[in-house]
């Protein structure tokens, strides 16, 4: 089983829509949770850290639900802009990143 | 304010060489990650550099090694170099600061290694 698991899509959406990616993860001493958003064969970029009260940035909310081991973003009124692959990671309180495979968006005009 | 760099861009080896790719963290920042990231797959940790020294080692054979140098900047060297190493590696540099094993890391434009 892998340590992080994303449904990889493609996601295929409207603009405006609204659109949510779903994450489980294997460990449960995991500590810390991120959401990165990856253009096509760009770097990935730290889009929002996941806390566990939940939280909001613009358009973009994260929810972690530590009991369920299960991590989600939600992206409200979808951009054209917003097309790219979404990777969930986890820190499991050592210095390494685990990414999943990550979860394609493609936002139709 | 300059963030992560790396060199070069793409690279096109044969199989059994050895490649050197380069890495300069962000301003501020003291520990440099190693990933490598195949097609369609999220990047696999490879190792991570703090203050010289290799802290965690990701589940890579010995092929791989690293340096990191006192200005921060880091090496990755693969020798013996595989088809399959062909990906794109990934730098990222972070802030590493005591009692605090999380925290976010920030990626350079990667390396795009070809080998033939």
């Amino acid at each position: 089983r892998k340590e992080v698991e994303q449904d990889p899509g493609p996601f295929n959406v409207p603009e405006g829509a609204t659109v949510a990616f779903n994450c489980t993860y294997s460990n449960s001493a995991s500590q810390s949770f991120f959401w990165y958003r990856q253009d096509c064969r760009k770097e990935p970029k730290l889009l929002m850290s996941v806390y566990s009260s939940g939280n909001e940035d613009g358009r973009f909310t994260a929810q972690l639900n530590r009991a369920s081991q299960y991590i989600s973003l939600l992206i409200r009124d979808s951009k054209l802009s917003d097309s790219a692959t979404y990777l969930c990671v986890v820190n499991t309180g050592r210095r390494a990143l685990t990414f999943g495979s990550g979860t394609r968006l493609q936002v139709q005009p | 304010d300059a963030g992560v760099t790396q060199s070069p861009t793409h690279l096109i080896k044969t199989r059994g060489q050895q490649v050197t790719l380069r890495c300069s963290p962000k301003s501020g920042h003291d520990t440099v990650s190693w990933y490598q990231q195949a097609l369609g797959q999220g990047p696999q940790f490879i190792f991570q550099y703090y203050e010289e020294e290799e802290r965690q080692r990701g589940n890579f054979p010995d092929r791989f090694s690293g340096h990191q140098f006192p200005n921060y900047s880091s090496e990755l060297n693969v020798n013996a170099l595989l088809l399959g190493d062909s990906a794109l590696y990934l730098c990222a540099s972070s802030l590493f600061r005591e009692g605090y094993l999380s925290y976010e890391q920030y990626f350079g434009p990667g390396t795009r290694l070809t080998v033939t």
